[in-house]
């Protein structure tokens, strides 16, 4: 079955520092990936739509210049939580479309990401 | 703007019962339903996924419906287990873009 693997799995560090977390889908190729954002005990929350090759499309009320998401290629994308303070610890997860599938397939979801920062 | 809602939040139950979840969400304009099942700490494992064509999808003890009419979607569970203790999410698909809305999710608890 489709594999998407997140990394890392855990990250503590300081305020002020840039996190990045990686997406990567292992047997498929994505052309579209998701990053979700999850507090304790609630649902997720979309943050952005990434595309490969293209800038990614943000959901309101997020901000631009906070989390930057780089899609390289077709089996990877990247979040970077810049110059993280403590409000920014979260579960982040990601997900990704397999190229051929057509809009309505499912989407595969990485183990996420556990951000503390201090 | 899409709503979903999972009720109830928790629930528990004992071993061998057969387990109903709901979700409903607002908008019936959805391309798909998908469930998930989210395990402490974990990201997500897809259980069914329902085009807004079909009416329901079954997986061995699993079995999702779908009535977009009324804006409902029912997993049920047959035969509960222990190893069923979990979080389930649903969430409603949208065409363009493919994006999910997600329900709050029910935590679910089989006693042995």
């Amino acid at each position: 079955g489709a594999v998407v693997s997140q990394h890392p799995s855990w990250v503590i560090c300081k305020s002020g520092t840039s996190v990045k977390i990686e997406c990567r889908s292992l047997d498929f190729q994505a052309t579209t990936m998701f990053w979700y954002r999850q507090f304790p005990k609630q649902s997720l929350m979309l943050m952005a739509t990434s595309n490969e090759g293209s800038k990614a499309t943000y959901e309101q009320g997020v901000e631009k210049d906070k989390f930057l998401i780089n899609h390289a290629s077709l089996t990877l994308s990247t979040l970077t939580v810049t110059s993280a303070h403590p409000e920014d610890s979260s579960f982040y997860i990601c997900s990704a479309r397999e190229v051929q599938g057509a809009v309505g397939q499912p989407q595969h979801f990485g183990d996420g990401t556990r951000l503390s920062i201090l | 703007k899409q709503e979903v809602t999972q009720i109830p939040a928790a629930l528990s139950v004992p071993e061998g019962e057969n387990l109903v979840l709901n979700c409903s969400f607002t908008d019936s304009a959805i391309y798909n339903l998908q469930w998930f099942r989210q395990d402490p700490g974990k990201g997500l494992t897809s259980l069914l996924l329902i085009q807004s064509s079909q009416r329901e999808q079954t997986s061995g003890r699993l079995n999702a419906s779908l009535d977009k009419s009324s804006g409902r979607s029912t997993l049920y569970i047959a035969a509960s287990q222990p190893g069923d203790s979990a979080t389930y999410l649903c969430a409603a698909g949208k065409a363009a873009g493919n994006k999910l809305t997600f329900g709050g999710g029910t935590r679910v608890l089989v006693k042995p």
